[in-house]
């Protein structure tokens, strides 16, 4: 079945630093990729998606390139925020398994210090 | 996208009682969905909402313990039943609009504990 590992947390930066989660994943065919960001005490907010290979999705700085060749999905920043503490969940749907069935990562919790 | 509430947005609830979460959305959609995030964990899909018929649930999860309705095109409900502390999560419900490209979009989410 498909599964996504994302990179273990937490992740303490400074603020202006330069941001990397690494998200790979295993499915079938082609499985469209998101990025959700979890705020404290808050729902699940959608931060990007990308649905074929090779699409950049984008959104708040944030960036994360669909990378078949090497299935993954990394989220980036530039330059992070004290706002930007959050938690972070890479997932995917479809590529072989339901088409709206969202598997998630485990989530990756980010945290930045002024 | 959708906008989409809950209620509530958090309970504390005896063990053995029962809670009823609401969702409603702002527009019709047919897929509705609820899950479950424990404690420092991910989100585990309970079931897909289906409207007019019964829910279909995930492996794990039965209707006894989650009943589901979904009467209309923008409202579900979920019940917890008989709860105990390890039902102690956050609830959310998620829609697809159906023309997002498999894009689903979640609620605040209800934050239950159990004592």
């Amino acid at each position: 079945g498909n599964s996504v590992t994302q990179m273990e947390g937490p992740v303490t930066l400074s603020e202006e630093a330069f941001l990397t989660i690494n998200c790979t994943y295993t499915a079938t065919g082609y499985p469209s990729l998101f990025w959700y960001v979890q705020y404290p005490g808050e729902g699940l907010q959608l931060l990007l998606k990308a649905t074929k290979a090779d699409d950049k999705g984008s959104n708040k700085g944030f960036e994360a390139t669909y990378r078949k060749e090497t299935t993954s999905f990394h989220l980036e920043k530039g330059s992070v925020q004290v706002s930007d503490s959050a938690v972070y969940f890479c997932a995917l749907t479809g590529g072989g398994g339901s088409n709206y069935k969202l598997t998630f990562g485990k989530g990756t919790l980010l945290t930045v210090n002024p | 996208s959708a906008v989409i509430s809950q209620k509530p947005s958090r309970d504390i609830c005896q063990r053995g009682t029962s809670l009823t979460i609401q969702c409603q959305v702002d527009s019709q959609v047919t897929m509705m969905f609820w899950y479950r995030q424990q404690p420092g964990q991910s989100l585990t899909l309970i079931a897909t909402a289906n409207q007019g018929s019964e829910a279909t649930y995930e492996s794990g999860f039965v209707i006894d313990k989650f009943p589901i309705s979904r009467p209309n095109l923008t409202f579900s409900t979920l019940t917890v039943s008989n709860m105990s502390p390890e039902d102690s999560s956050i609830y959310l419900c998620s829609v697809e609009p159906g023309q997002s490209g498999k894009t689903q979009y979640f609620g605040p989410g209800t934050r239950l504990l159990v004592l």
